[in-house]
């Protein structure tokens, strides 16, 4: 019973690259989202979806990209590394709207990525 | 301001002890809330929702203040095993999820 599997976990990047960050849900939930966790802050929406082919906007979207071509996966691309996107990022997903169902939100284990 | 705010701590306690701390969030018109725990490097996991009215589980009691938009973790007979970060999770009538940065407890032998 894999949940959501979150890769890699630990990454280090230097300013200006890219990278994306696996996120694969065996569950078949329709909704997943990406947050990220900072010294001090709650955690913050980066992008979510609600089914395939459907991606939207979080709280923090700058620098980030998403895609949701299936049920399953929902990567996050980081297009040109910053050292303002140092941070944990966890993948979530919930077989329902969020909002009525935190109950059944599913984190993946979190990625650790430093931007030097 | 933050939407949801929570004492950062650390609650540095003993074992037995009780401890407790809250939540306040600045939507009046918020609707459902909640507590995930959190360990060290590791996800989220649900704790217990909290309900008008109160509720229990086991030595964990949250309370839901409306008037004064709070919500509370109270912890009875502390464990080791409680050492961790409370996050609180407050959902609003726009179907907004908003975390708390959390607040560390440190249980001591």
């Amino acid at each position: 019973n894999a949940g959501v599997t979150q890769t890699p976990k630990f990454q280090v990047l230097k300013t200006g690259q890219s990278m994306t960050l696996q996120c694969a849900q065996d569950m078949n939930h329709e909704y997943m989202s990406w947050y990220r966790q900072d010294p001090g802050m709650g955690l913050r929406l980066i992008h979510y979806s609600v089914g395939a082919g459907i991606t939207d906007q979080g709280e923090v979207p700058n620098g980030y990209n998403v895609s949701r071509s299936t049920t399953e996966d929902f990567p996050l691309r980081l297009l040109s590394a910053a050292p303002s996107q140092t941070s944990v990022y966890f993948c979530a997903s919930s077989p329902g709207p969020v909002v009525v169902s935190t109950r059944a939100i599913y984190f993946g284990e979190g990625s650790w990525l430093t931007v030097v | 301001r933050k939407e949801v705010e929570q004492d950062p701590g650390p609650f540095n306690v003993p074992e037995g002890a009780t401890v407790a701390f809250n939540c306040t969030y600045s939507n009046s018109a918020s609707q459902s809330f909640f507590w995930y725990r959190q360990d060290c490097r590791k996800e989220p996991k649900l704790l217990m929702s909290v309900y008008s009215s109160g509720n229990e589980d086991g030595r964990f009691t949250a309370q839901l203040n409306r008037a004064s938009q709070y919500i509370s973790l109270l912890i009875r007979d502390s464990k080791l095993s409680d050492s961790a970060t409370y996050l609180c999770v407050v959902i609003s009538n726009d179907y907004k999820l908003s975390f708390g940065a959390g607040t560390t407890v440190t249980v001591r032998a």
